[in-house]
């Protein structure tokens, strides 16, 4: 049973417009959302989060939006840039515990 | 200041066999997690040590073990080898184990299971 799950398994953007990657969960307990990029042979650096009482946090040219009721979140990228590239993952946190629940992740690639 | 490292990167084991592999986190993180990705599975959580305790674990079979020791490193262990076990493993350093802080990840160890 994935809790949390990220439908698109790609995405292809143009240079300089928006990526937007979305992700879904389950459990009602997570109070702590977290976006993390991976390149290959890399392990995966943490991007952006946001806490289940807000439901934006924006650094530079990332969002995310947390929509509780839908029990969805997504991360913005505007202007997107082909150093974005990569398999971008959402992982979520259990107010229970320490653990981080992941998606099974994105590939974004913006073409020149 | 170093980042976390995992040794070795690359490994290939045929079944039945048992692997440990290794990870050293950044200097001054207590706690060390353990993460098994698969192609389309994301990242599954497989178990958090903290001051040398296992804190939490995830949904793997017993085949799967851990240890951490003294000064924070950690080892986890995967006996009588299957198939599916071929993964890249990751390893996560934070700086302590109550409250949230950011985990760093190290590169992985890519396992191949013949």
């Amino acid at each position: 049973d994935q809790q949390v799950k990220q439908n698109s398994p790609s995405l292809s953007v143009q240079e300089g417009r928006i990526s937007i990657l979305n992700c879904d969960y389950t459990n009602s307990m997570f109070d702590y959302f977290l976006w993390y990029k991976k390149y290959p042979a890399e392990g995966p650096t943490f991007l952006i989060s946001i806490s289940s009482i807000k439901d934006k946090n924006e650094d530079g040219r990332f969002t995310v939006f947390l929509n509780k009721s839908a029990k969805h979140l997504s991360l913005h990228i505007v202007p997107s840039q082909p150093g974005d590239s990569a398999v971008y993952f959402c992982a979520a946190r259990n107010n229970a515990g320490n653990m981080l629940t992941f998606g099974g992740g994105t590939r974004l690639m913006v073409k020149p | 200041k170093a980042g976390v490292t995992q040794t070795p990167r690359y490994l290939i084991k045929t079944r039945g066999q048992q692997v440990t592999l290794s990870c050293s986190p950044i200097s001054g993180h207590r706690s060390v997690s353990w993460y098994q990705q698969t192609p389309g599975q994301g990242l599954q959580f497989l178990f958090e040590y903290f001051s040398e305790t296992q804190r939490n674990k995830g949904n793997f079979p017993g085949r799967f073990s851990g240890r951490q020791f003294s000064n924070s490193r950690s080892e986890m262990n995967v006996s009588t080898l299957e198939l599916g076990d071929s993964a890249l493993y990751l390893c996560a350093s934070r700086i302590q184990g109550e409250g949230y802080n950011e985990q760093f990840f190290g590169p992985g160890t890519r396992l191949t299971v013949l």
